[in-house]
């Protein structure tokens, strides 16, 4: 079956520090993937997306993501977190066949410390 | 810009009672979704459409009904509210149903069922 995980429930980093968010997927072909953020009370906002191509994705606010076929996964980084990064980050995956839908993860929230 | 419009923001029901969560999008796009979003579970769609006429159930479908009329309207019935439909919901579209395409969110309706 397809699915998405992220094995971080909660991170917290200091402000200034590097940051990788893990997302591991679940799927028979190399999906469309996807990174999202949500600030609190709002909806989610697209920071990046892989269809194919450079495995390494920029996207807004300055993250970047890395598609690794062989670990199935897409891991969103981002060199020095600011504190108004603090949010909760969801993975997804595209599907490219069949009943086209969407699989988000269960989110990782990210605390900033000052 | 509008983009994708929910209302209400926030709503309390009584158990038993039913309501309708309105959703509009201004940008023409064909696919349109509801996705319910709960602690710890991410996001699991409700319903989706890929155009006017045409809807599909998702993951989480029961206890829901939708209809599409329209291209730009999307809304999701609750018929008999129950306690276990206490959550955030998200409306959101996309240019079609390819999932290769970036997906709008609303900025999500609070529900609570008491």
């Amino acid at each position: 079956a397809q699915s998405v995980t992220q094995p971080d429930i909660h991170i917290t980093v200091s402000e200034g520090a590097s940051l990788e968010l893990r997302c591991n997927y679940s799927y028979g072909a190399t999906p469309y993937l996807f990174w999202y953020v949500q600030s609190p009370g709002q909806g989610l906002q697209l920071l990046l997306k892989y269809f194919s191509g450079d495995t390494l994705v920029q996207g807004i606010k300055g993250f970047e993501a890395e598609f690794k076929r062989s670990q199935s996964s897409f891991n969103l980084r981002k060199p020095s977190v600011h504190w108004s990064d603090a949010a909760e980050y969801f993975c997804a995956v595209g599907t490219t066949s069949g009943t086209y839908k969407y699989i988000f993860g269960t989110g990782t929230r990210l605390k900033v410390l000052a | 810009n509008a983009g994708v419009t929910q209302t209400p923001k926030f709503q309390v029901l009584k158990t038993g009672q039913s309501m309708t969560l309105q959703c509009a999008q201004d940008m023409n796009h064909e696919y349109m979704s509801w996705y319910r979003q709960d602690p710890g579970m991410g996001l699991r769609l409700i319903h989706y459409s890929v155009g006017a006429g045409i809807t599909d159930q998702g993951e989480v479908p029961n206890g829901y009904n939708v209809s599409r009329s329209t291209t730009e309207d999307f809304p999701l019935r609750l018929l008999s509210a129950a306690p276990s439909q206490t959550s955030v919901y998200f409306c959101a579209s996309s240019p079609s149903a390819n999932s290769g395409n970036t997906i709008y969110f609303g900025e999500g309706s609070w529900l609570t069922v008491v």
